[in-house]
């Protein structure tokens, strides 16, 4: 099966850097995504890791280490509307069919930002 | 371009009833996921579609089944429904086969049962 974890809640200030790190464990893993999700709002794309690194988007950036089993998240300049949920997901490749895959979840980190 | 579409937004069911929830992706896409969410259990993967087979299916029972359309439109349905069902049910669609990119949420359906 697959193990996806990431903290349940973090609050940083306005104007700061957070870190929201992400660990997994699983087979036939084949990338990993970040999303984000405001309350009551859907899930909006933010990364997609395949190789080892870190990708900067912006104010946002992801890093990925396939050998650790990690990843991380990493948000400058803290905005109040950055206040979300973060989602990590894994994307598994299922051999059991041609082309069939899945994303499993993390259960999301909830970050509040404070003035 | 129009987002993904779900409908309804809001429903509520009573126990034994049974449900159809639809999703329609962004025009050219052909690849259609659903997933639940819930505070406690986060988001879990239902079923993948791509032109119109069913490629995946996570660990949920038999009464949550689903299909596509040869327009890639998508619905699911659970039939006697439980009260452990209460979620929002969200699709996410992309242009398919691969998910190497951006996956497009809808806005989710969520669904009460009492």
């Amino acid at each position: 099966g697959q193990n996806i974890d990431q903290p349940t809640e973090m609050t940083a200030t306005e104007g700061a850097i957070v870190q929201i790190n992400c660990t997994y464990q699983t087979s036939g893993f084949n990338g990993l995504f970040w999303y984000q999700q405001h309350a009551g709002e859907a899930p909006t794309f933010l990364s997609y890791n395949v190789l080892d690194g870190l990708e900067e988007k912006g104010r946002f950036s992801s890093f990925l280490s396939r050998s650790k089993g990690y990843s991380y998240l990493l948000l400058k300049e803290l905005q109040m509307k950055d206040s979300a949920s973060y989602l990590c997901a894994v994307r598994v490749d299922n051999y059991s069919g041609a082309g069939s895959y899945q994303l499993t979840f993390g259960k999301g980190t909830k970050l509040s930002v404070i003035p | 371009k129009a987002g993904v579409t779900q409908t309804p937004r809001y429903l509520i069911k009573t126990r034994g009833q049974q449900v159809t929830l639809s999703c329609s992706p962004i025009s050219g896409h052909r690849s259609v996921s659903w997933y639940q969410q819930t505070p406690g259990q986060g988001l879990q993967f239902l079923f993948e579609y791509f032109s119109e087979t069913q490629r995946n299916k996570g660990n949920f029972p038999g009464r949550f089944s689903g299909r596509q359309f040869s327009n890639s439109r998508s619905e699911m349905n659970v039939s006697t429904l439980e009260l452990g069902d209460s979620a929002l049910y969200l699709c996410a669609s992309w242009l398919g086969p691969d998910p190497t990119g951006e996956l497009f949420f809808g806005e989710g359906s969520r669904l009460t049962v009492l």
